[in-house]
């Protein structure tokens, strides 16, 4: 099956940093790929749309100053978290459409966790 | 976005059990429904899939069931193993791609 991959898997950083995560698609091309945030015992919140060569649709309440979106080739987004703070702590999980594919299943990283000081 | 909670149900069974979860969907316009498991500290892993206009499709040893009628999906796991144990989220699409989650439910298996 389809792979995607993130970067880095666990992240701790200072409150004032930034943070950049990376997910590529290994095997597939994806015009689109989504951003996830999920919090301990809770369900997973979309957070962004990206679409390669355009600008990312965020969600209603997601920052787009604060959590920047760049998908600048078809097996790569990257999502910066600028000017972190302890209540971004959080499980940032991305997936991928398989534009290619039959069906309409998106693949998703095996998460980061990133945990703010 | 659509349904979402603040803590997670749970389901106990016994190993070799049948296991049935069950998820309320919010929009009636979502199209496609999925079933994904995810392992404490990992993402989401695809088990199974329906369209709108089917009532049951079924995998390997599992089977998902929806009824539009009441907005209601559930996914059923046949003897069910320790590995079976996990949080398992459904997941509507609505909009072009947009997948949005359930709550989730957790199932422990018990040996």
């Amino acid at each position: 099956g389809a792979v995607v991959s993130q970067h880095p898997s666990r992240v701790i950083c200072k409150s004032g940093t930034s943070v950049k995560i990376e997910c590529r698609s290994l095997d597939f091309q994806a015009t689109t790929m989504f951003w996830y945030r999920q919090f301990p015992k809770q369900s997973l919140m979309l957070m962004a749309t990206s679409n390669e060569g355009s600008k990312a649709t965020y969600e209603q309440g997601v920052e787009k100053d604060k959590f920047l979106i760049n998908h600048a080739s078809l097996t790569l987004s990257t999502l910066t978290v600028t000017s972190a703070h302890p209540e971004d702590s959080s499980f940032y999980i991305c997936s991928a459409l398989n534009g290619g594919a039959s069906t309409d299943t998106q693949y998703f990283g095996p998460g980061t966790r990133l945990t703010v000081l | 976005g659509e349904s979402v909670g603040l803590h997670l149900p749970t389901l106990s069974v016994q190993e070799g059990d049948n296991s049935i979860i069950n998820c309320a969907y919010s929009n009636s316009a979502s199209d496609y429904f999925i079933w994904y498991k995810q392992e404490s500290g990992k993402g989401p892993q695809f088990i199974i899939d329906i369209r709108s206009n089917m009532d049951k499709r079924q995998g390997q040893r599992v089977t998902v069931l929806l009824n539009k009628t009441v907005k209601h999906l559930s996914l059923q796991i046949a003897a069910t193993q320790p590995g079976d144990s996990a949080v398992y989220f459904c997941a509507e699409r609505t909009g072009a791609n947009n997948l949005f989650f359930g709550t989730g439910t957790r199932l422990t298996v018990i040996p």
